[in-house]
């Protein structure tokens, strides 16, 4: 149980481009997602918190106009990154959180390339 | 703000001996976790450490956690190349507004050699 995907695992796109990250929690209800950014050889950043049926809750620093969330349903929160540059090639990471326990189940990942 | 720092941030190692690696936390937290994370991969879950003074183990890994000190421990016995990966540390803390979130330590690169 508590599995979550991540679509696609890996997109590479031009810069100026949007690119849309689903995260789903296949086998429970959550109601809180969250997304991290992973640069290589650095540490998990959160990002934002998710939470289903209302606006998400952005980190210091991180634009909420540049990355859109959307969490319409308590399995499937969106990230899209709008006019994505260079910079903002990473390994994008989501987690969902159970109703039981608290614990947050993680996502396989998504591997930004932004040419 | 809470910092989470870890130790050693390298840490290269021969097959067979033992090794610890520290997870200092700054503030009173609910719960922590240990994670480990292959290359290219996304975070494997290992262990969650839920009171003062709980020890968990499996395999050749050992964690235990310490809130009096804020310090918890990931204990690596005769090691094997299989455990070379970067382990993390994270800590839980309860936001009013906002729930709960987690707070990374810095990561730990374990290599194996044989």
């Amino acid at each position: 149980g508590a599995v979550v995907s991540q679509h696609p695992s890996w997109v590479i796109c031009k810069s100026g481009t949007s690119v849309k990250i689903e995260c789903r929690s296949l086998d429970f209800q959550a109601t809180t997602m969250f997304w991290y950014r992973q640069f290589p050889k650095q540490s998990l950043m959160l990002m934002a918190t998710s939470n289903e049926g209302s606006k998400a809750t952005y980190e210091q620093g991180v634009e909420k106009d540049k990355f859109l969330i959307n969490h319409a349903s308590l399995t499937l929160s969106t990230l899209t990154v709008t006019s994505a540059h260079p910079e903002d090639s990473s390994f994008y990471i989501c987690s969902a959180r159970g109703e039981v326990d608290n614990e947050q189940f993680f996502g396989p990942g998504t591997r930004l390339t932004v040419l | 703000e809470l910092k989470v720092e870890q130790n050693p941030l390298f840490l290269s190692m021969q097959e067979g001996k033992n090794y610890t690696i520290y997870c200092n936390y700054s503030t009173t937290s609910d719960r922590l976790y240990w994670y480990r994370q292959d290359p290219g991969k996304s975070l494997e879950s290992l262990f969650v450490l839920l009171s003062n003074g709980a020890v968990k183990q499996e395999g050749r890994l050992m964690a235990s956690l310490d809130t009096k000190a804020r310090l918890s421990t990931l204990h690596i016995t005769a090691a094997v190349h299989d455990l070379s990966a970067t382990y993390f540390c994270a800590v839980d803390i309860r936001r009013e507004t906002s729930g709960s979130r987690l707070t990374f330590g810095e990561g730990t690169q374990l290599t194996v050699n044989p």
